[in-house]
């Protein structure tokens, strides 16, 4: 089993929608949580970036970790045709830098 | 202001033979991170470099090899290349020295490296 699990999708939904993307872990030594955004032929871009649970909100997006249930989301509102690309979930432990991540969802937002 | 630049872009090799691969971290930032990312996953770390010493490494063998130079430039070598090998390789940076371990990584946009 891997350490995090996301769903591959893709997911597609009209322009206007509100998406929702969810990872899954198990190590309950994470403690910094992230997503990223990657399109085509580049580098991953941070969005995201939160430590332990709660509910950060910047701009059209909000990120929320749940420790217990051991469950991350990231929710795009007003899904806009640019919002298409590959969300990356990343996660780490208090120390060093190593992200673990997710295999990645594909967003297809239809104009 | 720069973010991290990484060269080359793309890159062809043959089994057997030894690649090197290039990273310039943001400005202002003295740690970078190797990452690998087969197509359609996620980046797999490779190792860390900070203070030109390797400080951590994930599940690689030693065919993987880096070196930091004193302006926080690093290079990742890899010998004896398998096909397996192929693969996008992104660098990452961030500042140790200015917030510990509290401040994200930031990638470039990588190598492609086909091997044949």
């Amino acid at each position: 089993q891997k350490e995090v699990e996301q769903d591959p999708g893709p997911l597609s939904v009209p322009e206007g929608a509100i998406v929702s993307l969810n990872c899954t872990y198990s190590n309950s030594a994470f403690q910094y949580f992230m997503w990223y955004r990657q399109y085509s032929r580049k580098g991953p871009e941070l969005l995201m970036y939160t430590y332990s649970s709660g509910n950060k909100e910047d701009g059209r997006f909000t990120a929320q970790v749940d420790k217990s249930s051991k469950y991350i989301s990231l929710f795009i509102r007003d899904s806009q045709p640019s919002d298409s690309a590959t969300y990356l979930c990343a996660m780490r432990g208090e120390y060093g830098n190593k992200l673990v991540f997710g295999a990645g969802t594909i967003l297809r937002v239809k104009s | 202001d720069a973010g991290v630049t990484q060269s080359p872009t793309h890159l062809i090799k043959t089994r057997g033979q030894q690649v090197t691969l290039r990273c310039s971290p943001k400005s202002g930032h003295d740690t970078v991170s190797w990452y690998q990312q087969a197509l359609g996953q996620g980046p797999q770390f490779i190792f860390q470099y900070y203070e030109e010493e390797e400080r951590q490494r994930g599940n690689f063998p030693d065919r993987f090899s880096g070196h930091q130079f004193p302006n926080y430039s690093s290079e990742l070598n890899v010998n004896a290349l398998l096909l397996g090998d192929s693969a996008l390789y992104l660098c990452a940076s961030t500042s140790f020295r200015r917030s510990s371990y509290n401040s994200p990584l930031h990638f470039g946009n990588g190598t492609r490296l086909t091997v044949t």
